[in-house]
């Protein structure tokens, strides 16, 4: 297994639900982050983690909840959604979260498709 | 607060048409300008960063250029199999985070 991957690729719930995403990478990097892309929007970045912890949280409702319990594995725990949390979820890693552009190159995952019911 | 701004937003080719693809930014001070590639159903790939007005890059029929407030992504000769959504994407200084545009839909048709 190389790269970013991403379970599972598709996910239904209703918004009583509770569900996680997972992502695993094995490109030895130390930054790993969880972006929500949408129709017709720019990524927008929802969660950053650096050496397991957490530098950016960009004011996500609560009902959206991360977990990284090393620097391999990100989890995305979802909880009582909303319709408009339809969406595409990916997630990236890089070589650290910092200021120099090389160590800042992000390698994305292929998503999990979301539909909330 | 950064901004990119990509025209066209989408982009109808014949396979051999040459086009360029517009990624304009706002940012106070450039620390590096990133394109990605996706393809449907599937996450963005890396492609190229640049750093400093005047850089040019290029893989197989893509070439990126730079400018103090533009980077153009030309594609030479397009096939069928360089349809995909083009997204660019700055990293001010002083700031880790990267600034995305909404992305150039490319349909090259044979």
């Amino acid at each position: 297994e190389t790269g970013v991957t991403q379970t599972p690729r598709h996910l239904v719930m209703g918004m009583t639900n509770k569900k996680s995403l997972k992502c695993e990478q094995h490109l030895g990097h130390n930054a790993m982050y969880w972006y929500k892309q949408s129709a017709k929007k720019p990524l927008e970045l929802m969660f950053v983690y650096n050496f397991k912890e957490q530098t950016e949280n960009n004011s996500v409702p609560s009902r959206f909840s991360p977990e990284c319990p090393n620097s391999s594995h990100l989890f995305l725990h979802l909880h009582t959604l909303q319709p408009e949390d339809s969406a595409l979820y990916l997630c990236a890693s890089s070589e650290r979260d910092g200021w120099d552009t090389r160590q800042n190159i992000q390698y994305f995952g292929a998503g999990t498709r979301l539909s909330v019911l | 607060e950064d901004q990119v701004t990509q025209s066209p937003e989408a982009l109808r080719l014949q396979e051999g048409e040459s086009s360029s693809l517009n990624c304009s930014y706002t940012v106070s001070g450039l620390r590096g300008l990133f394109w990605y590639r996706q393809d449907p159903g599937k996450g963005p790939e890396f492609l190229f960063t640049l750093y400093s007005a005047g850089e040019e890059k290029e893989k197989e029929r893509l070439k990126a250029t730079l400018t103090k407030k533009e980077s153009f992504l030309h594609i030479t000769a397009p096939k069928p199999e360089d349809s995909a959504t083009y997204l660019c994407a700055v990293q001010a200084r002083g700031n880790n985070r990267l600034a995305f545009g909404k992305g150039n839909q490319v349909v090259v048709i044979p």
